[in-house]
């Protein structure tokens, strides 16, 4: 079953626009990840926020996690085609296992 | 590159068949979890290894089994496969059995039953 919910479902700006892309959850974690799969291949990790985090940044992303909303969200800045990409959002719930549950994805694409 | 590679990368196979998968973790990785992507159950968790022993269960069906040798490889036996099969299944790895932890993700292996 899924946890997270990405919003939009899809996504297509210019180069050098702000990408936006939110996840809700349902239940207490531990903490939240975003990845990003091109086309087929595999996923690779971009951030991990914990639950007593409130923003992280790395490079050109930057995550928020609001825990009374049970949402995140997370920025690109100045996007790049190369950004192209579905993104992920995935939970490890509190007192679960490691496991991941993810989201449906958002599919961003930036046009040249 | 993760460092968690898998094999083999694509797999056609006929129904009622068995195949076997295989991922190797990330060097000094102890826990290694498989995930299936398929288009209309998305990302689901199917089974974590750590150290040799299962330690989580998911959405993994009866048909299907893992295990993680000594050398903390590790396999995915799907048996008597139907068409809805189809799907990526990836492995992923990560340091400890520790609620933090990052996981690192294979390139996947695309199975595809006729």
């Amino acid at each position: 079953s899924q946890q997270g919910e990405e919003d939009p479902q899809a996504l297509s700006i210019q180069e050098g626009e702000n990408a936006t892309m939110n996840c809700s959850y349902k239940t207490s974690i531990n903490n939240l990840q975003w990845y990003r799969q091109n086309s087929g291949r595999g996923l690779v990790h971009l951030i991990l926020i914990r639950s007593n985090e409130r923003e992280k940044h790395s490079g050109r992303l930057r995550v928020t996690l609001d825990t009374s909303k049970k949402s995140s969200s997370l920025l690109i800045t100045a996007s790049r085609a190369a950004d192209t990409a579905s993104y992920f959002c995935a939970t490890v719930t509190q007192g679960g296992s490691e496991k991941l549950v993810f989201g449906k994805g958002t599919k961003l694409t930036v046009n040249p | 590159d993760s460092g968690v590679t898998q094999t083999p990368k694509h797999l056609i196979t006929a129904t009622g068949q068995r195949v076997t998968l295989r991922c190797s973790p990330r060097s000094g990785d102890l826990s290694v979890y498989w995930y299936q992507q398929s288009l209309d159950q998305g990302l689901q968790f199917l089974i974590q290894y750590y150290n040799g022993e299962e330690r989580a269960k998911g959405n993994i069906l009866e048909r299907f089994s893992a295990q993680q040798f000594p050398d903390l490889h590790s396999e995915l036996n799907l048996s008597s496969l139907e068409l809805g099969d189809s799907a990526l299944y990836f492995c992923a790895s990560s340091a400890r059995d520790y609620n933090q932890e990052t996981q690192y993700f294979g390139p996947g292996t695309r199975l595809l039953v006729l």
